[in-house]
């Protein structure tokens, strides 16, 4: 069963600055993975699939990497409205979901 | 543009058995390019895939809730939906219906998503 973690559990950047966010499986998921933004009450947003794509209307500030097992979501500049929580979601077999990161403003 | 919306009861009693409907407007259920999944997530955490669904009825679901959960579609009406039986306190969430990649057999990443509607299960 894979299990995915992600850290840091909270991130604490200010506004400019650049945030580095951390995903890991315990075992290879290829390149099945995907990013989410969620603000409160609100629906999670698709930001990256299969990795180092975005998606649709997603801005150039947003960038993904990594493979296997080990995978960054980068913002290179924080905006005002990205403060929110982030998950990765890998879906090599069934789709699971890290814990999350919050994004917080320092 | 194609949208989501869940609907149903916002309060269960403990034993029951809790039923949403996902209404998909603005484009067709009957996709072959697609799954369509239940999501949830419970006050504060983060998110479960509870299972998903192909339009020709089926069905994938998460092992930890397999023995619960059924989720089934109406074509003519565009909806898909999610039953889920012998609830507790712990199945209180916000579930959302989301719109799943599908390559073949394999499933993508969800990228459209409801609202979500909360759950509660209280007596």
């Amino acid at each position: 069963e894979i299990v995915m973690t992600q850290s840091p559990a909270t991130l604490s950047v200010s506004p400019g600055e650049r945030a580095t966010l951390s995903c890991r499986a315990s075992q290879s998921v290829s390149s099945n993975l995907a990013w989410y933004q969620q603000k409160p009450g609100q629906a999670p947003r698709l930001l990256i699939y299969d990795v180092s794509n975005r998606a649709a209307g997603i801005p150039a500030r947003f960038s993904g990497s990594g493979s296997g097992t080990e995978f960054t979501l980068t913002i290179s500049s924080l905006q005002s409205e990205d403060f929110a929580v982030y998950y990765c979601h890998q879906y090599n077999n069934w789709p699971l979901f890290g814990p999350g990161t919050k994004v917080d403003i320092k | 543009q194609l949208q989501l919306q869940e609907s149903g009861p916002g309060l269960v009693k403990p034993s029951e058995t809790l039923s949403l409907t996902c209404t998909v407007s603005g484009g067709s259920i009957n996709s072959i390019n697609f799954f369509w999944g239940w999501i949830r997530q419970p006050p504060g955490k983060g998110l479960e895939w509870i299972g998903s669904l192909y339009f020709s009825g089926s069905t994938y679901y998460n092992p930890s809730l397999k023995s619960r959960a059924t989720i089934f579609v109406d074509t003519s009406k565009n909806q898909f939906s999610l039953k889920l039986s012998s609830v507790t306190a712990a199945d209180t969430a916000v579930y959302y219906c989301a719109r799943q990649g599908r390559d073949g057999y394999h499933f993508k990443y969800f990228d459209l998503w409801g609202r979500g509607t909360l759950v509660t299960v209280s007596s």
